[in-house]
């Protein structure tokens, strides 16, 4: 499995704009990047996905290098509530999920 | 609303003594999977299931068990549980075409003494 690296914490003021970086030197043509996040006390979400373009949705917004070898999800007003461990995970077809450790986004008042 | 159900939540239990798990889902999803997290470790796939009556091992499969016996069911057994067992589970379900969102139920929280 292709791996990606994230940092293991950030901090972040609320209502400010939070950017998740993510490295995956590794990635393959046909790797899409998936974002997942685990709210405390809850089983993990579904963010984002993308593979060249950058792509937004009503949760965020992916931002992915032209080479890919790295992407940053982008949390534009961050809020109280967006507080989770943040997974990017390489998808390449329907293989299973791999998690990492994810990055800790500690969101604050 | 479209969700991922598991029962119970919560759960003290002996080693030994067999239990279930239940996991059910609404969306007409043919993958299902089980996952266990622990710290330090992360998220870990115990089985996997791409259909009915399909099932396989994921990476951490021993002292498990699964059955698919209808679409929306994917139950988790324990026969004989032990405390390195002590664990949150998680069971999870997606489409088995793209883009593959895995939908993630809230948990079980597993303690075996």
């Amino acid at each position: 499995d292709a791996k990606t690296t994230q940092p293991n914490s950030m901090e972040s003021n609320e209502e400010e704009p939070v950017h998740l970086p993510c490295n995956h030197s590794t990635i393959s043509g046909t790797d899409y990047i998936h974002w997942y996040r685990q709210l405390p006390s809850q089983g993990p979400e579904y963010v984002i996905h993308g593979l060249t373009s950058n792509v937004n949705n009503r949760m965020a917004s992916l931002a992915i290098a032209e080479d890919r070898k790295s992407s940053t999800l982008i949390l534009h007003r961050a809020t109280l509530r967006d507080a989770a461990v943040y997974y990017c995970i390489l998808l390449r077809g329907a293989q299973k999920l791999v998690f990492g450790q994810g990055t800790r986004l500690t969101i604050n008042p | 609303e479209a969700q991922v159900t598991q029962n119970p939540r919560y759960l003290i239990t002996v080693t030994g003594k067999k239990l279930t798990v239940t996991c059910s889902q609404n969306m007409n999803h043919e993958y299902m999977s089980w996952y266990r997290q622990d710290p330090g470790l992360g998220l870990r796939q115990i089985y996997y299931s791409m259909n009915v009556e399909v099932t396989d091992k994921g990476d951490v499969p021993e002292g498990y068990k699964v059955s698919r016996k209808e679409k929306r069911n994917f139950p988790l057994i324990l026969e004989s549980p032990s405390p390195n067992q002590t664990s949150l589970y998680f069971c999870a379900s997606r489409r088995s075409v793209f883009p593959y969102e895995q939908y993630f139920g809230p948990g079980t929280r597993l303690t075996v003494t």
